[in-house]
């Protein structure tokens, strides 16, 4: 099975740095994920890591300790659409494509 | 490039009732995966289809059952329909061998069971 803990929610100014962490604990292990999903909308992925380190793609980084079983996301310069909940999921089998998913977090970017 | 696409978006069922969810993957996808979504919860992962055969299932029992046909698109059925069965079904299409195992979404199909 998996066990896969994020925050439920959490409020960040505009233009300020925040950073979503993720613990998992899986059997298997193809992947750590992370998708947006605004309000009524279906998710979008947002970055994969399956080494450790840290994958940078413009304001959004996401970091993997596969010893730790522990990710995060890094959001810069936040911006008022960046208000979604912010999905971390663990892939496994590879080539299987299955993702779990934690419950989310619900990120409030107020100004 | 076609996108996914789900119907109906929205439908109201009674107790008991069956249900028929359906999906068309995006062009070239040949994966296709369903996942319920209660309300404020995250996707939870029910089954996926490859070669229009079930490749892998969640913890989901068996009034839970779906089809992938030759074009790839796909049906989500649930039989014996029950109130927890409200929820946000999702299909998401992909690549059963990518570099990344990156999934597409549909918009989903809103079901609420009264």
């Amino acid at each position: 099975g998996q066990n896969i803990d994020q925050p439920t929610e959490m409020t960040a100014t505009e233009g300020a740095i925040v950073q979503i962490n993720c613990t998992y604990q899986t059997s298997g292990f193809n992947g750590l994920f992370w998708y947006q999903q605004h309000a009524g909308e279906a998710p979008t992925f947002l970055s994969y890591n399956v080494l450790d380190g840290l994958e940078e793609k413009g304001r959004f980084s996401s970091f993997l300790s596969r010893s730790k079983g522990y990710s995060y996301l890094l959001l810069k310069e936040l911006q008022m659409k960046d208000s979604a909940s912010y999905l971390c999921a663990v892939g496994k089998q590879t080539g299987a494509n299955n993702l779990f998913f934690g419950t989310g977090t619900r990120l409030t970017v107020i100004p | 490039e076609t996108g996914v696409t789900q119907s109906p978006t929205h439908l109201i069922k009674t107790r008991g009732q069956q249900v028929t969810l359906r999906c068309s993957s995006q062009s070239g996808h040949n994966t296709v995966s369903w996942y319920q979504q209660a309300l404020g919860q995250g996707p939870q992962f029910i089954f996926q289809y490859y070669r229009e055969e079930e490749n892998g299932r969640g913890n989901f029992p068996p009034r839970f059952s779906g089809l992938q046909f030759p074009n790839y698109s796909s049906e989500l059925n649930v039989n014996a329909l029950e109130l927890d069965d409200s929820a946000l079904y999702l299909c998401a299409s992909s690549l059963k061998y990518t570099n990344t195992g990156e999934l597409f979404f549909g918009e989903g199909s809103r079901l609420t069971v009264l």
